[in-house]
This record gives C-alpha cells, structure tokens and sequence, in this order.
C-alpha cells in the first residue's frame, strides 16, 4: 500500500499491556520510528529501530519489527493513565523525509 | 534546552491575510522541515530544507512558500490564506545531511495552531 496504516484507538486498562500496530510501505525503509503527541503538545520521539533488527526493548516499551509482512508493533507494558496520547508510526525510506501514520488514539482507564 | 520553538502558538486570520510562521533551533542541525496535521490526516509534509541555502517541496505545498534564513531558522509563509489551511503547523529538524540516509530522527516543536475564518 501506499500510506502508512495504524488502528485509529486502542482502549485498555490501567496495569494492562498495550499493543500498536502498524503496516510500513516499503521494505527497504532503513528506520521506522514511533512517537507520542499528548493533547496540546507537538511530537515526542519514543524510540526507533533499524531496519536490520527485529526488536528493540526500551524499559516498558518493547518494539518489534516484522521486514517480510512490514509490520511494526509497540508495546507498552503495565500501561498507565500517563500513557493516554496519540501514537504515531513513522518510516523513513530512501529519498524522502519521514512519512507518517495517521496516529493511534491510546485510552487509558483506571 | 530550547530544542525547537515555533512563534506564534496560536493565531487566527482572515481569508486573504497573510501571514508567517517562524521556526528556530538550536541544535545545529542541518536540515528543517515544516508538516501539518489535521484531523484524521496525520501529519503531511509541507517543505522542508536539507541544509541552509536548500528547500524543497514535500506532500501539501500549494498556498505555502518557505525561506530558510540560516542554519537556525526555517519559516513558513501563507501569502493569501484560506480556511482550507486551517491546522495546526509543526516545524522539525533533524541532523540528516543527505535525505537519502537518516540515522538521527526529526524533533517537534510544539505547534502553532492557526484559524482562517
């Protein structure tokens, strides 16, 4: 596909683990990137991985990487209210600047 | 640590007015850039400049031009606005110097929301 794809909202409790996914358009992508935007505020860069990887751990959040289907997923263990924003995935392939998803909307309740 | 920082925060305007955006960084990096997000659109580049001296048209720049004044500032002009731009505008910057390759992701500034009445 052409876009960047990512559920719009995900609803989980508090103490839960959340799951994003996301589909990527090219496989050659050599980084995909996942970011938070908290109401009011701009982007925020989570983490990153590189295209040779397929999962990086970053304290409560664990990224994994699938090259074949270009899928991408972020989880975030033991979920908190603080963890409420819109996530966005985002790849960067060659000749272009950062192409991005339509974000995902996280609700966090207690 | 200033990072990045857009003036104004919000602004409104009237069909026709013109008006610019300004972008500041203050990490030397090298190459800027100018999106916009509106809702259920994620964001969509606008310009953006790989170095101080260069820019470039991204997804959306009809209605916009750009000028990089140097390697710290990038701003972002609406000659005639109209309400179709209204959004929130998000300036980035990031140390990539050749857009092929990237090892260092974009930093956000904050917004500046503006209206077109």
């Amino acid at each position: 596909g052409e876009d960047v794809e990512q559920s719009l909202f995900l609803s989980v409790r508090e103490g839960d683990s959340s799951v994003i996914n996301c589909t990527y358009t090219d496989s050659s992508s050599t980084y995909l990137y996942w970011y938070k935007q908290e109401p009011g505020a701009g982007l925020q860069l989570l983490t990153y991985i590189f295209s040779n990887m397929d999962m990086k751990q970053d304290q409560r959040l664990t990224v994994l990487l699938n090259k074949k289907d270009k899928h991408l997923s972020l989880r975030i263990a033991d979920t908190q209210t603080g963890d409420s924003a819109i996530y966005f995935c985002a790849e960067k392939k060659a000749g272009t600047a950062l192409i991005f998803g339509k974000g995902t909307t996280l609700s966090v309740s207690s | 640590n200033a990072g990045v920082t857009q003036t104004p925060k919000f602004q409104v305007l009237k069909t026709g007015q013109s008006m610019t955006l300004q972008c500041a960084q203050d990490m030397n990096h090298n190459s800027m850039y100018w999106y916009r997000q509106d809702p259920g659109m994620g964001l969509r580049l606008i310009y953006y400049s790989a170095s101080e001296g260069t820019t470039d048209k991204g997804e959306v720049p009809n209605g916009y031009n750009v000028s990089r004044l140097n390697k710290r500032e990038f701003s972002l002009r609406l000659e005639s606005a109209a309400p179709s731009q209204t959004s929130v505008y998000f300036c980035a910057s990031s140390v990539l110097r050749d857009r092929r390759y990237s090892n260092q992701p974009q930093h956000f500034g904050d917004g500046t929301r503006l209206s077109i009445l």
